[in-house]
């Protein structure tokens, strides 16, 4: 089973800021199957890229992710009031599927 | 609009059977796979397992293999996630969510509203 860290647990940044979210994988995600998730408290999860690097339906240009192997990036150009949520990565490379354990970015 | 309705939030005692559903609607539900996913309060996300309601084959995680059964209704639109015995390590919001595309290939594109399970003597 891939286990995925996510780093940092939590960041503290200000609307408008750049927000930098990292997913390590303990071994290479095949195809560079890789998905971003945006949760916010009392809601489902909400995709926001997949593939490692195509946004979902409707997802703002300001999220964008990176990588491949085992280091993936989702970026936040300039965090707007309802980015402040908890984001978690999810690798669909190999059988489990399985989720990080999700960074909270919080309003500083 | 694609939309999934899952059924209402449940409370149930230790050892008592449990069948939560999910409803799609506003795209063609046999030809979708569905899945589950676990949200333990104040946890991650884990995922549970998939069917395709077209004929029912089913892909389950080995973590839940044997705890709990994933099936689907094609002709009602509707799939169902079962437990034969409830145990207090049962508590979670469950949620329905569609695969993005037709193959087995793990993005899950829509989501239902979540299902909360209370497990209490």
């Amino acid at each position: 089973e891939i286990v995925l860290t996510q780093s940092p647990a939590t960041l503290s940044l200000s609307p408008g800021e750049r927000a930098t979210l990292s997913c390590g994988a303990s071994q290479s995600v095949s195809s560079s199957y890789l998905a971003w998730y945006q949760q916010k408290p009392g809601l489902a999860p909400r995709l926001l890229i997949y593939d490692a690097s195509s946004r979902a339906t409707g997802i703002p240009d300001r999220f964008s992710g990176s990588g491949s192997g085992t280091d993936f990036t989702l970026t936040i150009s300039r965090l707007e009031p309802e980015d402040f949520a908890v984001y978690y990565c999810q690798q669909y490379g190999s059988s489990p599927w399985t989720f990080g354990q999700g960074t909270k970015v919080e309003i500083k | 609009e694609v939309q999934l309705v899952q059924s209402g939030a449940e409370v149930k005692k230790p050892g008592e059977s449990l069948k939560i559903s999910c409803k799609g609607s506003g795209y063609s539900f046999s030809n979708y796979w569905i899945g589950w996913v676990r949200q333990m309060p104040g946890k991650g996300l884990e995922w549970m397992g998939i069917i395709w309601p077209g004929d029912s084959d089913t892909r389950y995680n080995p973590s839940f293999q044997g705890q709990v059964t994933i099936s689907a209704d094609r002709s009602i639109g509707t799939a169902y996630l079962q437990w034969s015995s409830l145990k207090a390590s049962d508590i979670a919001m469950y949620y329905c969510a569609r695969l993005r595309a037709a193959a087995v290939i793990g993005v899950y594109d829509y989501w239902g509203q979540g299902t909360l399970v209370t497990v209490s003597s």
